[in-house]
């Protein structure tokens, strides 16, 4: 199962900064958080990870809590081609092989 | 264009047939993860290899079954076919055995069943 907790769908404006935010309460220390997108059955994109620093890429921006429960992808300037599926997946990088568990996601849509 | 080549992109089939879906990873990439996606259970994960070995298992049925070549092509075997085996079925391939997270995913395969 998900560990994660995202809400199902979200719109936000052209031009706007579209905040998606994920719960995930019970991160253990190894696991980093990652942020996947699905453009209307594309195949999943990659978009940005953390552990527990913020971080920051030419796509995104991830902001992590101190306490880990909870990260938000900020996307700075939404375009109508963010629309998408927004997944939030925590991850044991110390584990050999271990698979991307997908949950439901966020549908973001933006609108102009 | 993620570099990870699925084929073939669209396939009609009957109930009680058997497919086979390809899937080219990335050069240089050596594990491959096979996911399905259906409308009603989103993106699933099915099975993992790396240069040529299972290293996971998710939700696979037994009537599926995969491998992956010495090329490190990989494939994907459906049986027995159900209406309910009707999916888009992804291709992800990343570099190495204790990967970073970063999936390369195809443009996936997609399933009827009638």
């Amino acid at each position: 199962d998900a560990k994660t907790t995202q809400p199902p769908s979200m719109d936000c404006a052209e031009g706007r900064a579209a905040n998606l935010p994920c719960n995930h309460s019970t991160i253990s220390g190894n696991e980093y958080v990652y942020w996947y997108r699905q453009i209307h059955s594309q195949g999943p994109q990659y978009i940005i990870h953390g552990l527990k620093n913020n971080e920051t890429n030419e796509m995104a921006s991830l902001i992590i809590t101190e306490d880990r429960k909870s990260s938000t992808l900020i996307l700075p300037h939404a375009t109508l081609r963010d629309t998408a599926v927004y997944y939030c997946i925590v991850r044991d990088n110390n584990q050999a092989g271990t698979a991307l568990i997908f949950g439901k996601g966020t549908t973001l849509s933006v609108s102009s | 264009d993620s570099g990870v080549t699925q084929t073939p992109k669209h396939l009609i089939t009957a109930t009680g047939q058997r497919v086979t879906l390809r899937c080219s990873p990335r050069s240089g990439d050596l594990s491959v993860y096979w996911y399905q996606q259906s409308l009603d259970q989103g993106l699933q994960f099915l099975i993992q290899y790396y240069n040529g070995e299972e290293r996971a298992k998710g939700n696979i049925l037994e009537r599926f079954s995969a491998q992956q070549f010495p090329d490190l092509h990989s494939e994907l075997n459906l049986s027995s076919l159900e209406l309910g085996d009707s999916a888009l079925y992804f291709c992800a391939s990343s570099q190495t055995r204790t990967n970073t997270g970063e999936l390369f995913f195809g443009e996936g395969s997609r399933l009827t069943v009638l």
